[in-house]
């Protein structure tokens, strides 16, 4: 069975740091893009991140970008988003999903990051 | 950066019934346009890929259609599970943009 599942969410403060985790299993993990998307609270869906199979190439939403990185190791068949610098609107659910080819399939059942004070 | 617009924001229907929600985007995708459903507290689902083919294990009552830029979700016939909200999302270029959520209720 393809699946995806997050982990590292939490609560943090504001200006700071963490690193989520996303563990793939039931496919060839380095065949396929990942990307990151997040869900504010009562809100819609913002796509963040997304890095090639290889992890040679990344893109970044305008919203995080300098602040959140994306990597992977293929070794471990995971993927990660270091978030630094957080402020109070990335406080929201963070879902990674298997990018197959142009869509996203599956997603996994996300995590909480929560910035506050 | 693309603009997804879609739809209605909210509509009610009954179960059995024919819902169409619009997704319409800010320059051409050609194809390059999806659909999720997401129900309360899940993680979004894959429901058609590439505009207008079904994800395997997706019921056929469940259609989409359109080009360029404006496409069409169908529910031909509303089953009670189908109460949910729905996102389109274009592939066609970084970032790749959701449409704001169509949400489903039971009349």
């Amino acid at each position: 069975e393809v699946q995806v599942v997050e982990s590292g969410g939490g609560l943090v403060q504001p200006g700071g740091s963490l690193r989520l985790s996303c563990a793939a299993s039931g496919f060839t993990f380095s065949s396929y893009a990942m990307s990151w998307v997040r869900q504010a609270p009562g809100k819609g869906l913002e796509w963040v991140s997304l890095i090639s199979g290889s992890g040679d190439t990344t893109y970044h939403a305008d919203s995080v970008k300098g602040r959140f990185t994306i990597s992977r190791d293929n070794s471990k068949n995971t993927l990660y988003l270091q978030m630094n610098s957080l402020r109070g609107e990335d406080t929201a659910v963070y879902y990674c999903a298997k990018q197959g080819g142009d869509l996203l399939d599956p997603w996994g059942q996300g995590t909480l990051v929560t910035v506050s004070s | 950066d693309i603009q997804m617009t879609q739809s209605p924001s909210s509509l009610s229907a009954s179960v059995g019934g024919r819902v169409t929600i619009t997704c319409r985007a800010s320059q051409s995708i050609s194809s390059y346009l999806n659909w999720y459903q997401q129900k309360s507290g899940k993680a979004p689902k894959l429901l058609i890929y590439a505009a207008s083919s079904l994800q395997s294990g997706v019921p056929s009552r469940f259609s989409g259609s359109g080009s360029g830029t404006d496409f069409t979700l169908t529910i031909s016939s509303l089953a009670p599970e189908d109460f949910a909200t729905y996102y389109c999302q274009q592939s066609y270029s970084t970032p790749y943009t959701f449409g704001q959520g169509t949400k489903l209720e039971i009349k």
